[in-house]
């Protein structure tokens, strides 16, 4: 079956640091999603990507899906205390049951 | 996400039990499922439903099971509680694509259980 691979596993930076955890899939992807987990919450949907190669930004946060639909990055400029959390890809691998594989996720520190 | 409910919201139980967790959404969602979560391990799918009729079986369902019984009501029920189920449990909704193709899931605030 479909597999999401995601690493770091774990990302401690010191707070202005730059920061970016990696996605690849095992097989083509319709589109990936990224969530974000705060310590103690749910996760919670930032943004999907659908094109090759489409590149969105939110603030400090850039997102990109590779050309071959297969992998993606989450890259965050200038941490902020407040960007802690465990940070999820999600891939859905295309059809009509909409079920995402989600990867292991990267928790990230950030050091004040 | 306050639309999305989850009861209770911890649990202690004993090896052998059977527990019920309930998730009740305001979104008016089709679409809802059954996540657990374990350290360093992701979330892993358990069941979904598309609608009331439609039940389907996720990456780990063994030992669990599921009811539909509206469309803002799905339950995972575990039969015979084991301490490997304890773990971190999620429901989710998300509605049809519509033309957009946007299909996040939003997330119950979790239920901590733990089988002794």
């Amino acid at each position: 079956g479909q597999q999401v691979m995601q690493i770091p596993q774990y990302q401690h930076v010191q707070e202005g640091e730059d920061f970016t955890t990696y996605c690849n899939s095992s097989t083509t992807l319709s589109n990936i999603q990224w969530y974000k987990q705060r310590p103690g919450g749910h996760p919670v949907f930032l943004i999907q990507l659908v094109k090759s190669g489409e590149v969105k930004k939110q603030k400090r946060l850039t997102f990109q899906f590779g050309e071959a639909k297969k992998n993606s990055s989450l890259h965050i400029t200038a941490t902020q205390t407040t960007d802690v959390g465990t940070y999820f890809c999600a891939g859905h691998g295309g059809g009509s049951n909409y079920k995402l594989t989600f990867g292991k996720g990267t928790l990230l520190t950030v050091n004040p | 996400d306050a639309d999305v409910t989850q009861t209770p919201r911890n649990r202690i139980t004993k090896t052998g039990k059977r527990i019920m967790l309930e998730c009740s959404q305001t979104k008016g969602h089709d679409r809802m499922y059954w996540y657990r979560q374990d350290p360093g391990l992701g979330l892993r799918l358990i069941y979904y439903s598309f609608d009331v009729k439609d039940i389907n079986k996720g990456e780990i369902s063994d030992g669990y099971s599921v009811s539909r019984q509206a469309q803002a009501k799905f339950s995972l029920s575990l039969e015979s509680a084991i301490p490997n189920q304890t773990a971190l449990y999620f429901c989710a909704t998300s509605d049809r694509p519509g033309t957009s193709g946007r299909i996040e899931q939003f997330f119950g605030p979790g239920t901590r259980l733990t089988v002794l």
